[in-house]
């Protein structure tokens, strides 16, 4: 079974830039969450997506959205990117929101803003 | 903020020793779960503990949670060169969905 993909693995973008990262879940999975890793750092919670809609959002600001897709797949956006927001941007999928539930990570995107 | 917090943050120790790792957090959890992570990849879940167990094994791995110290240990038996990685602990807060909050870490070298 495939696990969680996420497309592209490295992106290099310019400040001022938008850019669109990938995530499709686990056959079956059908909540997505996105997480920010800084070099460093532990991973820190973007978004949660269940069933298409957004269940949570951690504390970034305006310029990162997402949105899940029927087939249950996500994209995060960000717009008008920072060199701060250079970072690991991994995606997790879990069969549903429920609490305790473990999520199942993908090997990331990494993002470099020059 | 109301990370879990690992302790050490980085640990060095010989093949074949048994290493142990820490994680403390603020208020009540619904669970906790062990990540490892090489090299800056993706993570890779090792063990979820639910809030009214106390341990659990997995392979070489066991987790104990001391939900009256806020508190869990992750403890690799027997290490081998391959466990060499930044192992996470991730906390899933009551009252919240399935939003789970890392610490920044413990970087466990495995010297052969």
């Amino acid at each position: 079974d495939a696990g969680v993909t996420q497309s592209p693995t490295h992106l290099i973008k310019t400040r001022g830039q938008h850019v669109t990262l990938r995530c499709s879940p686990i056959s079956g999975h059908k909540s997505v969450s996105w997480y920010q890793q800084v070099l460093g750092q532990g991973p820190q919670f973007i978004f949660q997506y269940y069933e298409k809609e957004e269940r949570g959002r951690g504390n970034f600001p305006d310029r990162f959205s997402a949105r899940q897709f029927p087939n249950y797949s996500s994209e995060l956006n960000v717009n008008a990117l920072l060199l701060g927001d250079s970072a690991l941007y991994l995606c997790a999928s879990s069969w549903w929101d429920r609490k305790n539930t473990e999520a199942f990570f993908g090997q990331g995107t990494r993002l470099t803003v020059v | 903020s109301q990370q879990g917090e690992e302790d050490p943050q980085a640990l060095s120790i010989q093949e074949g020793e048994n290493a142990t790792m820490n994680c403390s957090y603020k208020t009540s959890i619904n669970n906790l779960q062990w990540y490892r992570q090489n090299s800056g990849r993706g993570l890779v879940h090792l063990i979820l503990i639910r809030s009214n167990e106390r341990e659990k094994h997995s392979g070489r791995l066991r987790v104990t949670l001391d939900t009256s110290k806020k508190s869990s240990s992750l403890l690799i038996t027997a290490s081998r060169a391959a466990d060499t990685a930044s192992y996470f602990c991730a906390v899933n807060y009551s009252g919240g969905y399935q939003k789970v909050t890392f610490g920044i870490g413990t970087k466990l070298q495995v010297i052969p």
